[in-house]
């Protein structure tokens, strides 16, 4: 079946650095993918989404392009903020709109000032 | 516009016990899918409705039910509670056909 995969936190950084997290998916068809953060204490948040192969999806100096050949839809920020600490979770939507989101096992994101 | 709201945010069952938890959807839409997030672990799709109707299930149990009310807004109802039960239950809601979801902040539930 449809799987996600991240990669294993924590990931700490010091505040300015660059920021990847790796995420691979499994699917057939052409699935749409997200990331989503979640702050301590509260529910997801959208973060940024893709639809298609080669689409870039960015937000909030976030950024992630859906590589097909690879299966993958890496996150990137060019300079994070201690504000950016949070868990970050890679999810996916099955080809042909099932309603459900399968999600990646999260990665926790930890910026020291 | 209203986001997705949740109650109640905390409750604590035993063993055995039922519990149901309500959601109210973002203003505007029709769907409604609830979500378990363990500890440490990514969320889980439970079910979906739409028009009061479940519109698709992941793998839990059928003591795992819901309801969709004529505003939209849904209850998951959770009978037999096992201790695995602890969780973040998350609610999101959506417009049927739009793949993208909004969630609620959940309701975290503690099962002794």
């Amino acid at each position: 079946g449809d799987s996600v995969t991240q990669m294993e936190g924590p990931v700490t950084l010091s505040e300015e650095a660059f920021l990847t997290i790796n995420c691979t998916y499994t699917a057939t068809g052409y699935p749409s993918l997200f990331w989503y953060v979640q702050y301590p204490g509260e529910g997801l948040q959208l973060l940024l989404k893709a639809t298609k192969a080669d689409d870039k999806g960015s937000n909030k100096g976030f950024e992630a392009t859906y590589r097909k050949e690879t299966t993958s839809f890496h996150l990137e920020k060019g300079s994070v903020q201690v504000s950016d600490s949070a868990v970050y979770f890679c999810a996916l939507s099955p080809s042909g709109n099932t309603g459900k989101l399968i999600f990646g096992q999260g990665t926790t994101l930890q910026v020291k000032p | 516009e209203t986001g997705v709201t949740q109650s109640p945010t905390h409750l604590i069952k035993t063993r055995g016990q039922q519990v149901t938890l309500r959601c109210s959807s973002q203003s505007g839409h029709n769907t409604v899918s609830w979500y378990q997030q363990a500890l440490g672990q990514g969320p889980q799709f439970i079910f979906q409705y739409y028009r009061e109707e479940e519109n698709g299930r992941g793998n839990f149990p059928p003591r795992f039910s819901g309801l969709q009310f004529p505003n939209y807004s849904s209850e998951l109802n959770v009978n037999a509670l096992e201790l695995d039960d602890s969780a973040l239950y998350l609610c999101a809601s959506s417009l049927i056909g739009q793949e993208t979801q909004y969630f609620g902040p959940g309701t975290r539930l503690l099962v002794l």
